[in-house]
């Protein structure tokens, strides 16, 4: 069973395009996050979000947007696309005070 | 200065040496280390866990956490070709909602 999943696993789209990754974790997590994986591999947080609270890392422009229907779920909204968009994002999850982060397997967006 | 600063490699061993893998790290607050491995076009995977300072060993892997020089580690034993790929360090502060730091990865070769 995959653990944290995320669709679609890539993503090729136009500039100024409005887009959506939706990420799913079977874990029982109580916390899920979206990192950005440029190209020259560097993993940085995004967004974390649990049913208290939602941290913005504060480099993320607003075209970013996470959205949570549920504790299971958490879904990152981009609007108007840009070039330096394009990367491989990862969504993951985590539970309480343990802070270990289980990964999905992400999905790469190719802005054209 | 980067947050956490680590060599990008790429290392490369022959088949059955040890790995020494290491990060440094600025802030003072991270009090949860973690590595994890990452293959080609793949999520990455939970390696080990360590809190606060001391060693951890799972296996042919150690993982050392040395806070009053900010620096961890960790070890491969019988080291195999499978063991090739971006090994990353990762830390937090811990409480709430934190994402993880991560540094830049090492890339790991390991010669049969």
């Amino acid at each position: 069973d995959t653990a944290v999943s995320q669709t679609p696993k890539y993503l090729v789209t136009q500039m100024g395009n409005d887009k959506s990754i939706k990420c799913e974790q079977n874990l029982g997590h109580d916390t899920m996050y979206w990192y950005k994986q440029d190209s020259k591999k560097f993993l940085k947080i995004m967004f974390s979000y649990n049913n208290k609270e939602l941290i913005i890392n504060e480099t993320v422009p607003n075209r970013f947007s996470p959205k949570s229907p549920d504790k299971a779920h958490l879904n990152l909204h981009i609007n108007s696309l840009e070039l330096g968009d394009s990367a491989v994002y990862f969504c993951a999850s985590s539970q309480g005070s343990t802070y270990t982060q289980y990964f999905g397997p992400g999905t790469r967006l190719t802005v054209l | 200065q980067k947050e956490v600063e680590q060599d990008p490699g790429p290392l490369s061993v022959p088949e059955g040496a040890i790995v020494s893998l290491n990060c440094t790290y600025s802030n003072s607050a991270f009090q949860y280390f973690m590595w994890y491995r990452q293959y080609s076009r793949k999520g990455p995977e939970l390696l080990m866990y360590t809190y606060s300072s001391g060693n951890k060993e799972d296996g042919r892997f150690t993982a050392q956490v040395d806070k009053s020089s900010k620096y961890i580690s960790l070890f491969i034993r019988d080291s195999q070709p499978s063991d090739s790929a971006t090994y990353l360090c990762a830390m937090t502060r811990g409480g709430g909602a934190d994402g993880l730091t991560f540094g830049k990865g090492t890339h790991l070769i390991i010669q049969p």
